[in-house]
């Protein structure tokens, strides 16, 4: 299997614009996770989904921030409209067994919001 | 306070050398303990998993879970530069599915 992809690997915008990120998760995972990681507050969990429904979306920072997985082998995560505050490394994970902690990680998107 | 505590170092050491990395956790309720190990602009993989209390060995890296004091350590002997990386504590209450992450501690192994 060739694991997490993540799209696009490196994404640099204006303040204002539209950003969307991508994943497809590992074939046969039942979760989906979205993470944001930052220099100052680590490794943050955004939002995650079982069975393509969104169960815990408490860690969206703001309403600019929405996720949605149409189905199991596709996610996006969307900030609209983007900031510099944004800036971060954006990582997809994906796991098999709900509760048992081991998390799939893809390679991750960094973001650069000008 | 965060859930989960961990010093985010940088730690430099020799190759050779005994590395201790230490995470502390303030909610009861974890049962499950990880550890994940991010190189630099990669994804983090899990490393070393534990349930409860007690000790796991796997090769050079050991992992320690003392739930009476909260206390997570990772130790890894005979340290090599390729071990230099992002080493990233983590917990999880059972049947839940949120990982809650330490900060990190950045590792680097000189030779």
């Amino acid at each position: 299997d060739a694991g997490v992809i993540q799209s696009p690997r490196h994404e640099v915008t204006e303040m204002g614009q539209e950003v969307t990120l991508r994943c497809k998760p590992i074939s046969g995972h039942n979760s989906l996770f979205w993470y944001r990681q930052t220099m100052m507050r680590g490794l943050e969990l955004l939002i995650y989904f079982n069975n393509n429904v969104p169960i815990d979306d408490s860690g969206m920072p703001e309403d600019r921030f929405s996720a949605k997985m149409p189905n199991a082998s596709f996610s996006t995560l969307k900030i609209q409209p983007s900031e510099p505050r944004d800036s971060a490394v954006y990582f997809c994970a994906s796991s098999l067994i709900a509760g048992e902690g081991e998390q799939f990680f893809g390679p991750g998107t960094r973001l650069t919001v000008l | 306070q965060k859930e989960v505590e961990q010093d985010p170092g940088p730690l430099s050491v020799p190759e050779g050398a005994i590395v201790s990395l230490n995470c502390t956790y303030s909610n009861s309720a974890f049962q499950y303990f990880m550890w994940y190990r991010q190189y630099s602009r990669k994804g983090p993989e899990l490393l070393m998993y534990t349930y409860s209390s007690g000790n796991k060995e796997d090769g050079r890296f050991t992992a320690q879970v003392d739930k009476s004091s909260k206390y997570i350590s990772l130790f890894i002997r005979d340290s090599q530069p390729s071990d230099s990386a992002t080493y990233l504590c983590a917990a999880i209450i059972q049947g839940a599915q949120k990982l809650v992450f330490g900060q990190g501690t950045r590792l680097t192994i000189n030779p």
